[in-house]
């Protein structure tokens, strides 16, 4: 099976700052798809094949990547953005999940 | 709107089997695969299997092939997974969750598994 690492675990940005989260696949993979998840809440469908924002994203959040390489990036860092962030792929069976990111408010 | 709604928390003994429900509103569920993911914070996300309602075939993650069985009630737009001979290793919390091509759009609220004598 596929695979995620997500880096970094953990990481803290202040309001207005730049965040880039990444996504290595151990197999190339056509597509990711991002989830965000609050504390104490179920997942939500966040960034969909690759740079697709679902909808009610705001539009500071983008995703990129291709191959083994992905990211997720947020433009200006905002209060609610303070959640943990999934990868996951698709492409090749079974679905696999990244380990995730906790993205933390400073 | 999707809304995917699970049944309550749930305790077990160990050995014992548990069935969790996933009622499902704003859509029918036999226009959509609806999937099973498992939850522990020391291991993330893992994938189950998924459940065609309209003609109920499955597909599960090797890992879950004995463990894991997907059901659904097309007249009542639930869901159903059923989960066998379980273990303190079951004690989690398992989402469903729609399918939408290859990524999932929809979730429900997440039923927490306690296994414990």
């Amino acid at each position: 099976e596929i695979v995620l690492t997500q880096s970094p675990t953990t990481m803290a940005a202040s309001p207005g700052e730049k965040v880039t989260l990444t996504c290595r696949a151990s197999s190339s993979v056509s597509y990711m798809h991002w989830y965000q998840q609050r504390s104490g809440a179920s997942p939500k469908l966040w960034i969909y094949e690759t740079s697709k924002l679902a909808s009610g994203v705001p539009n500071r959040f983008s995703g990129s990547g291709s191959g083994t390489s992905y990211s997720l990036t947020i433009n200006s860092m905002e209060t609610e953005d303070a959640a943990t962030y999934y990868c996951q792929q698709g492409s090749s069976y079974p679905p696999t999940f990244g380990g995730g990111t906790k993205l933390e408010l400073k | 709107e999707v809304q995917l709604q699970q049944s309550g928390p749930e305790l077990r003994r160990p050995g014992s089997s548990v069935k969790l429900s996933c009622k499902a509103s704003g859509y029918s569920i036999t226009d959509y695969l609806m999937h099973w993911v498992k939850h522990r914070p020391e291991h993330g996300l893992e994938w189950i299997g998924w459940i065609d309602p309209e003609d109920g075939e499955t597909k599960y993650a090797q890992k879950f092939q004995s463990k894991a069985t997907l059901t659904a009630d097309t007249s009542s737009n639930t869901a159903y997974m059923q989960l066998s001979s379980l273990t303190s290793e079951d004690t989690a919390t398992y989402f469903c969750a729609r399918g939408a091509s290859y990524y999932y759009d929809g979730w429900g609220q997440g039923v927490m598994v306690t296994v414990s004598s």
